[in-house]
């Protein structure tokens, strides 16, 4: 079955420091990568939405310039947490899916997740 | 406008009884997907369930079964023969035809008494 990983599955950073997560599709190409944040106890937060080779599409209330999304190629996709602050503590998970708008109801395949802490 | 809901926040249910977890939701869109996933304490999801808006059955897979009521835009999630197991969260989600990205409830707590 598809899979998605994720890297690194947990990371501490310093305050104002930035921190690159990478998440993968291993065995398919994934037309579209979602990025989610989610705070104990509570449900994903869709964060943006980033399709291969264009710029992500961001949702309303996510700093773009915080929370910067690169899709370079259909297998990979990085979300990198600019100066980070404690506030910004959260577990991100990226998903992967085949679909795109039009093209269809496509599931979509989660990584595992990465569990950020500013300190 | 999409919305999904989930009205329970926790659950309790009997171990080897069956229990249902309640969704609805709301599209514009006449096409579209209703996914349920499991998230255990470990924090990855698991993908359950799919039923898609056209379909004329209830989706099924093994325990676990959708109870896609189109008219009244609920999709209920039927667990049957609890196992210890399966105490994690549970989400229901939503992706339509034209809007490429998923729609999450804000989930149910589901715990299974030995």
């Amino acid at each position: 079955g598809a899979v998605v990983s994720q890297h690194p599955s947990w990371v501490i950073c310093k305050s104002g420091t930035s921190v690159k997560i990478e998440c993968r599709s291993l065995d398919f190409q994934a037309t579209t990568m979602f990025w989610y944040r989610q705070f104990p106890k509570q449900s994903l937060m869709l964060m943006a939405t980033s399709n291969e080779g264009s710029k992500a599409t961001y949702e309303q209330g996510v700093e773009k310039d915080k929370f910067l999304i690169n899709h370079a190629s259909l297998t990979l996709s990085t979300l990198t947490v600019t100066s980070a602050h404690p506030e910004d503590s959260s577990f991100y998970i990226c998903s992967a899916s085949l679909g795109g708008p039009g093209a269809g109801i496509g599931e979509q395949y989660f990584g595992p997740g990465t569990r950020l802490t500013v300190t | 406008a999409q919305k999904i809901t989930q009205t329970q926040p926790g659950m309790f249910v009997q171990e080897k009884e069956a229990v249902t977890l309640d969704c609805t939701y709301d599209t514009s869109d006449p096409s579209y997907g209703l996914f349920w996933y499991k998230q255990p304490s470990s924090g990855e999801m698991i993908f359950l369930i799919y039923q898609g808006s056209y379909d004329q059955q209830n989706a099924t897979e093994g325990r676990y079964s959708l109870n896609f009521q189109k008219a009244r835009k609920s999709a209920n999630l039927v667990i049957s023969a609890s196992q210890l197991g399966d105490s994690a969260m549970y989400f229901c989600a939503m992706r339509g035809y034209n809007f490429n990205k998923f729609y999450f409830g804000s989930g149910t707590k589901l715990n299974v008494k030995p």
